[in-house]
């Protein structure tokens, strides 16, 4: 069966304590891997995609990676602003049925404390 | 630039009551269409999708259907509404290249009481 699973489930770091967030994933046929920030309350917010192993992606303090069997989201000196559950998705393409395959992990909680 | 529109913000409704989400997306033609369903401390649950007017996939049995009249609106409907029907539920809109890569509304909040 494909699962996504993302550790750790919470991480509280101190402002401006660098740290990594994992999203692990066992799935045939990737067509790629989705990172999304959501806040309490609201729609998920779209960050990156990765298509291929060894491919990075960054956006102000993130920077996303891809492995053939997980992802990193690397948080480089992050801010308050910064708190928010982020989530990993996963595309493996369409079933017999032609219906896209699209799953997400549960999400790591991340508290940035000045 | 496009945007995505959903409401109500939050509901509530009685078991047996009939249900209504509207979903529209403006700046964009020929979105892919989806509703999820996101429940405490589980991932985002694909509900419905679509490609175009009229063409609903949906791989999970439940209580719930959808349809799409236009080519940016999308609903999400039930005749009677179930306890377990309780959660939070996001419209969203992609490009087909780009599946996974959605756009989100910001949800609607349905408590079942």
């Amino acid at each position: 069966e494909d699962q996504v699973t993302q550790s750790p489930e919470a991480l509280r770091l101190q402002e401006g304590e660098s740290s990594s967030l994992n999203c692990s994933y066992t799935v045939s046929g990737l067509r790629g891997l989705f990172w999304y920030r959501q806040d309490p309350g609201k729609g998920p917010e779209f960050l990156f995609t990765l298509y291929s192993a060894g491919e990075e992606k960054e956006k102000e303090r993130l920077k996303a990676t891809l492995t053939k069997k997980e992802s990193f989201l690397h948080i480089t000196a992050p801010k308050p602003e910064d708190s928010a559950t982020y989530l990993c998705a996963v595309h493996i393409g369409r079933n017999s049925g032609g219906y896209q395959k699209v799953t997400f992990g549960t999400g790591t909680k991340l508290q940035v404390i000045p | 630039s496009q945007t995505i529109h959903q409401w109500p913000a939050t509901l509530v409704q009685p078991v047996g009551s009939p249900l209504s989400l509207e979903c529209t997306v403006e700046g964009t033609s020929n979105p892919n269409l989806y509703w999820y369903r996101q429940a405490a401390g589980r991932g985002l649950q694909l509900l419905f999708y679509s490609v175009g007017i009229g063409q609903i996939s949906s791989e999970v049995p439940q209580n719930l259907s959808a349809s799409r009249p236009q080519d940016r609106q999308f609903i999400l409907s039930s005749k009677k509404l179930l306890l377990s029907d309780s959660g939070f539920y996001l419209c969203a809109w992609s490009v087909l290249e780009t599946v996974g890569a959605a756009f989100f509304g910001q949800g609607t909040r349905l408590t079942v009481v």
